[in-house]
């Protein structure tokens, strides 16, 4: 089955500069990648999703990479802000596949620091 | 989202009872989903539906139980055969099984 590993487990930004968070996949059928972003107890809230036939896609301050090749996509936070500080789980999954189940990477807590 | 509604939010399970979670949704989604969220963890897959009379183990089904006899509605059922089942319950829909998940709020389940 699909792993998914996600580094690092922890990242402490100062409030404006960027935050890069890097995910590696396991199977080369994955083709659909979500980034969740989940406050202290409550529910992750997708934020940003790719999909194989793309390498970059961008939403105002949030942008996500994908290697395809090398089996890893990235998020980038640019210029963070003190609300940017969450839990961010990276996920991937054969779209086309019965389900869609996705698995998740272990989490990357963001710290910004004002 | 607001279309997707967890009960309880907070549940108590003593030993040897089996416990029921609530996930119902009124996006009239196809797709449900359950998963468990242990804390500083990932989430981990336990069921999915992607249609009424029908749903598929995932990952760590043992000790669960599910039913999807109606569309919007999704319930997971934690048996006495789970042995750690302290974590938090989170339950997903998605329009169709290749359209984004979204989740609902959550179910926090310990044990007395």
């Amino acid at each position: 089955g699909e792993n998914v590993e996600q580094h690092p487990s922890t990242l402490s930004v100062q409030e404006g500069d960027s935050a890069v968070i890097k995910c590696t996949y396991s199977d080369s059928a994955s083709n659909y990648f979500p980034w969740y972003k989940q406050e202290l107890g409550k529910r992750p809230q997708l934020i940003i999703d790719i999909r194989s036939n793309v390498g970059e896609k961008k939403d105002q301050r949030i942008a996500v990479t994908l290697n395809k090749t090398a089996k890893h996509f990235s998020l980038h936070i640019t210029e963070t802000q003190p609300e940017d500080s969450a839990v961010y789980f990276c996920a991937a999954s054969r779209v086309k596949a019965a389900g869609n189940k996705l698995t998740f990477g272990g989490g990357t807590r963001v710290l910004v620091k004002p | 989202d607001g279309g997707i509604t967890q009960s309880p939010k907070y549940l108590f399970r003593k030993e040897g009872q089996n416990v029921t979670l609530s996930c119902e949704q009124n996006l009239n989604h196809d797709a449900m989903y359950w998963y468990r969220q242990d804390p500083g963890q990932g989430l981990r897959l336990i069921y999915y539906s992607q249609i009424v009379n029908d749903f598929q183990k995932g990952d760590i089904a043992e000790g669960y139980s599910v039913s999807r006899e109606k569309k919007e509605s999704f319930p997971l059922t934690v048996t006495s055969a789970q042995k750690n089942p302290t974590a938090f319950y989170l339950c997903a829909s998605a329009a169709y099984s290749n359209q984004p998940q979204h989740f609902g709020d959550g179910t926090r389940l310990s044990i007395l």
